[in-house]
């Protein structure tokens, strides 16, 4: 089945440090999706991305969809503590019946020393 | 926020029995799917519904079973629990585009 691989699994940064993390998949996604989950709490969307080449930028938080249509990169500006949680890449594919089905990356888990 | 809850929100059960968990919605939404989240694995699919009576399965649906007997509902069961099986389970509901898809926060399932 179709895997991500989403790089580093873990960052220890100090406030105010820039963060980047990637994904990548064994196919090709049309879409790419990055998710943040806080402690307790189910992932909700950060940035939703449709054409390779895209960049698009969420307040301090901008990603990009690889050209190749197998990557993705996730970066944070300037971190402040509430960017703590798990950060996910994700891919959806579409059933015959037009559920879109997400295949997520492992995360990267963002730990922020004040 | 979307109107979605799962219940429980945690629960220790023992080897071998049988385990439901419920996500309701007051959305109205067609899709509703139900993900485990794993250390190292991020969320996996389980079974996902596509409409009343209409589901199926997801990449790791081996030991659980799925019904939806109305829109607002998604059971997820597993008929004889097992350690492996200790995992924090997610609901997701959809009215169509993954864009708009909401999650719930989450059971928290330890099997002893």
């Amino acid at each position: 089945g179709q895997q991500l691989n989403q790089s580093p699994q873990s960052m220890f940064i100090q406030e105010g440090e820039d963060v980047s993390m990637n994904c990548t998949s064994s196919s090709i996604f049309n879409t790419w999706l990055w998710y943040k989950q806080d402690p307790g709490e189910g992932p909700v969307l950060l940035i939703a991305l449709y054409k390779a080449g895209e960049l698009t930028s969420n307040g301090r938080l901008t990603a990009q969809f690889g050209i190749t249509r197998k990557d993705s990169f996730l970066n944070i500006s300037a971190s402040i503590p509430s960017d703590v949680g798990i950060y996910f890449c994700a891919g959806p594919t579409t059933t015959l019946q037009g559920a879109q089905k997400l295949v997520f990356g492992q995360g990267t888990r963002l730990t922020i020393n004040p | 926020d979307a109107g979605i809850t799962q219940s429980p929100r945690h629960k220790v059960t023992e080897t071998g029995t049988p385990v439901t968990l419920r996500c309701h919605q007051t959305e109205n939404h067609r899709y509703m799917y139900w993900y485990r989240q794993d250390p190292g694995h991020g969320l996996r699919l389980i079974h996902y519904s596509y409409g009343v009576k209409d589901t199926d399965k997801g990449e790791v649906s081996d030991g659980y079973s799925v019904s939806r007997s109305k829109t607002e509902d998604f059971l997820l069961t597993l008929e004889s629990a097992t350690s492996s099986q200790t995992s924090v389970y997610f609901c997701a509901i959809s009215r169509g585009r993954v864009t708009e898809a909401f999650f719930g926060q989450g059971t928290r399932l330890t099997v002893v």
